[in-house]
């Protein structure tokens, strides 16, 4: 199995255009996340979706929609890109209903620029 | 805003020594994991400790947990170079609905 694949790896982007960072998983995962991790900050929450056809916003959702079509899939669209946006971006998956323990899967991650 | 703060920063060991880390967190939790993260990569689960537990072992690492003083270690064992990695714990508060917030992490270098 991949596990989580992120696509794309890395992305320079204008301030103010528009994208999606792709996210899908192999595991059959009820549970997903976007992370944003900043230079000695760690990883912030942004949105996350505990089942299909759900979804949350975390401690940083502002300027970021997300959506949960399917199991699989979990983009995540910048409206209007900013700069403060530039970031390394993780998507993640966990199964907290499977009896398991919570623990999340983390996908390789995309370094997005927004110049 | 960051529930769980790491320290130190960083550290730097030489092999075959023990690293030791430390978490500290706000409020009440469901349990507290630690994950790994080498340069460039995704995070890497290490391993969960509940919040009715004290202490866990897995291999090299034991981790301790601290309810009454909302904190957490981290001890790496006999180090080696491909340690070298930043590590986070991560809290999954109570009514958090299982989101795990971050730590700022401690950046662990293992010289040869």
């Amino acid at each position: 199995t991949a596990g989580i694949t992120q696509a794309p790896t890395s992305q320079i982007l204008a301030a103010g255009r528009s994208m999606t960072l792709r996210c899908t998983q192999d595991m059959r995962h009820n549970a997903m996340y976007w992370y944003r991790q900043d230079l000695g900050l760690g990883l912030r929450l942004i949105h996350y979706s505990n089942t299909a056809g759900t979804t949350g916003k975390g401690e940083v959702p502002d300027g970021y929609s997300v959506s949960r079509a399917n199991t699989d899939d979990f983009p995540l669209t910048l409206a209007s890109a900013v700069p403060s946006q530039t970031s390394v971006y993780f998507c993640a998956s966990s199964d907290p209903s499977g009896g398991g323990t919570d623990t999340q899967y983390f996908g390789p991650g995309t370094r997005l620029t927004v110049l | 805003s960051q529930q769980g703060e790491e320290d130190p920063q960083a550290l730097s060991i030489q092999e075959g020594e023990n690293a030791t880390m430390n978490c500290s967190y706000k409020t009440s939790i469901n349990n507290l994991q630690w994950y790994r993260q080498n340069s460039g990569r995704g995070l890497v689960h290490l391993i969960l400790i509940r919040s009715n537990e004290r202490e866990k072992h897995s291999g090299r690492l034991r981790v301790t947990l601290d309810t009454s003083k909302k904190s957490s270690s981290l001890l790496i064992t006999a180090s080696r170079a491909a340690d070298t990695a930043s590590y986070f714990c991560a809290t999954d508060a109570l009514g958090s609905a299982r989101q795990l917030t971050f730590g700022s992490g401690t950046q662990l270098t293992v010289l040869p």
